[in-house]
């Protein structure tokens, strides 16, 4: 079985701090991680993935995101936070069936807070 | 184009009757997942389509609740007998299928509240 593990149900940081969201994954099989993230009354929206290949994940609006096997993790951040990036961030996993697509199992959240 | 698509944003009902969600997916996408979403947690996965055939219902949490995409594209779930801890927002995602790790998109969500 698969499992997230998102540290912090609530991060605040000032408009113009790094943010830093933690996101631990537990597989038996080679993961693929995913970041998304969900605006109030809005369907989740895709940041970033990770599936083979280059374990630095660049995404959208200026979020990454690394893949550390020896540290069974996938932290999201981002150099400077907007006021626009408030929001419920929500990290997944899930693993490659041949012949079928995949479910996605998901964290709890972490709502990212911006203060001016 | 136009999203994933799901009817009804909202939705009260009494504790004990029946109720439908409707979820349209992205034309031309052949896979189909419902999740479930309660307060305060992540989505929870609750059942996926490929085509018209459920390829796996593992999520379904009993059987008042069944999930039907008789053309291959519209899918909609149905809950009878609905209780109050069925209270949730319902998420419906479609993906292409090319045989590699697709992005899921997502709909709004239908929220559903029984009293």
């Amino acid at each position: 079985a698969q499992s997230v593990t998102q540290l912090g149900s609530h991060v605040s940081v000032s408009e113009g701090a790094l943010v830093l969201l933690r996101c631990n994954y537990s597989s038996s099989v080679p993961p693929y991680l995913f970041w998304y993230v969900q605006y109030p009354n809005q369907g989740l929206q895709l940041l970033l993935k990770y599936t083979t290949g280059a374990t630095l994940v660049k995404g959208i609006n200026g979020f990454e995101a690394e893949f550390k096997k020896s540290e069974t993790s996938f932290h999201l951040t981002k150099p400077s936070a907007h006021m626009s990036d408030a929001a419920e961030y929500f990290c997944a996993v899930t693993k490659f069936n041949t012949g079928t697509a995949s479910k996605l199992t998901f964290g709890t959240g972490t709502r990212l807070q911006v203060t001016l | 184009g136009a999203g994933v698509s799901q009817t009804p944003s909202n939705k009260v009902t009494e504790k004990g009757k029946y109720v439908e969600l409707r979820c349209d997916p992205i034309s031309g996408h052949t896979a189909l997942y419902w999740y479930r979403q309660s307060l305060g947690q992540g989505p929870e996965f609750l059942i996926y389509f490929q085509g018209t055939g459920a390829a796996d219902d593992s999520g379904l949490p009993n059987d008042r609740f069944f999930a039907v995409r008789p053309e291959g594209s519209v899918s909609t779930l149905k809950i009878q007998r609905t209780e109050r801890g069925d209270s949730a927002v319902y998420l419906c995602a479609s993906s292409p299928w090319t045989g590699g790790m697709e992005t899921q998109y997502f709909g709004p969500g239908t929220r559903l509240l029984v009293l």
